[in-house]
């Protein structure tokens, strides 16, 4: 059973353009979002994290939206650059419980 | 300070052998956790060590694997009797252990194969 859902395997976005990369969940213990990036070959990197507290938090050129009725986060990344090329992963918790990763969602930023 | 160091970077083994994979956290954390990532699935926890201390196990396959993270040295991810299924790339993470729910810094992982 798949607590952490990431529905798009990829996702391709013009250079300059807004990136969204969206997630739901289905277990409502949750109260704690994370967002990972990765490169081939490499281990995943924290980009931003959100509470269920808030609905939104923004870092630099990337920002989460939390929607907890619909059980649904997004991240967007605005304006896209070649470096954003990158697997991102979507991920939750539960008070004082294990960090659980969604499938991840491939993201190509195209010139 | 070094990141979370994962040795070898990539493993071959044939099935039935056994296969240890090594985690040194981040300088000053006592909290390591294993995830792994199965080709074409995303990240599956495995395992919560403190040192000494199996705290969250759950994850585990009930045969075959085992966790270590001793008072000294690196953590230990061991597996036994290597089947094909087990191929994969294994990933550790730590964290300074102020609580499971933050962020966690990621090794680079180990990619397993079974021939």
């Amino acid at each position: 059973d798949q607590q952490v859902k990431q529905n798009s395997p990829s996702l391709s976005v013009q250079e300059g353009r807004i990136s969204i990369l969206n997630c739901d969940y289905t277990n409502s213990m949750f109260d704690y979002f994370l967002w990972y990036k990765k490169y081939p070959a490499e281990g995943p990197t924290f980009l931003i994290s959100i509470s269920s507290i808030k609905d939104k938090n923004e870092d630099g050129r990337f920002t989460v939206f939390l929607n907890k009725s619909a059980k649904h986060l997004s991240l967007h990344i605005v304006p896209s650059q070649p470096g954003d090329s990158a697997v991102y992963f979507c991920a939750a918790s539960a008070r004082d419980d294990k960090i659980i990763f969604g499938k991840g969602t491939r993201l190509h930023i195209l010139p | 300070n070094a990141g979370v160091m994962q040795n070898p970077r990539h493993l071959v083994r044939r099935r039935g052998q056994e296969a240890r994979l090594r985690c040194s956290p981040m300088k000053g954390h006592s909290h390591v956790y294993w995830y792994r990532q199965l080709p074409e699935e995303g990240l599956k926890f495995m395992v919560y060590l403190q040192k000494e201390n199996i705290i969250d196990e759950s994850g585990m396959p009930k045969e075959r694997f085992s966790a270590e993270f001793p008072k000294e040295g690196p953590s230990i991810l061991r597996i036994q009797q290597v089947v094909r299924g087990d191929s994969a790339a294994y990933f550790c993470a730590s964290s300074p252990g102020q609580g499971i729910r933050e962020k966690l810094f990621f090794g680079s992982g180990t990619q397993l194969s079974v021939l």
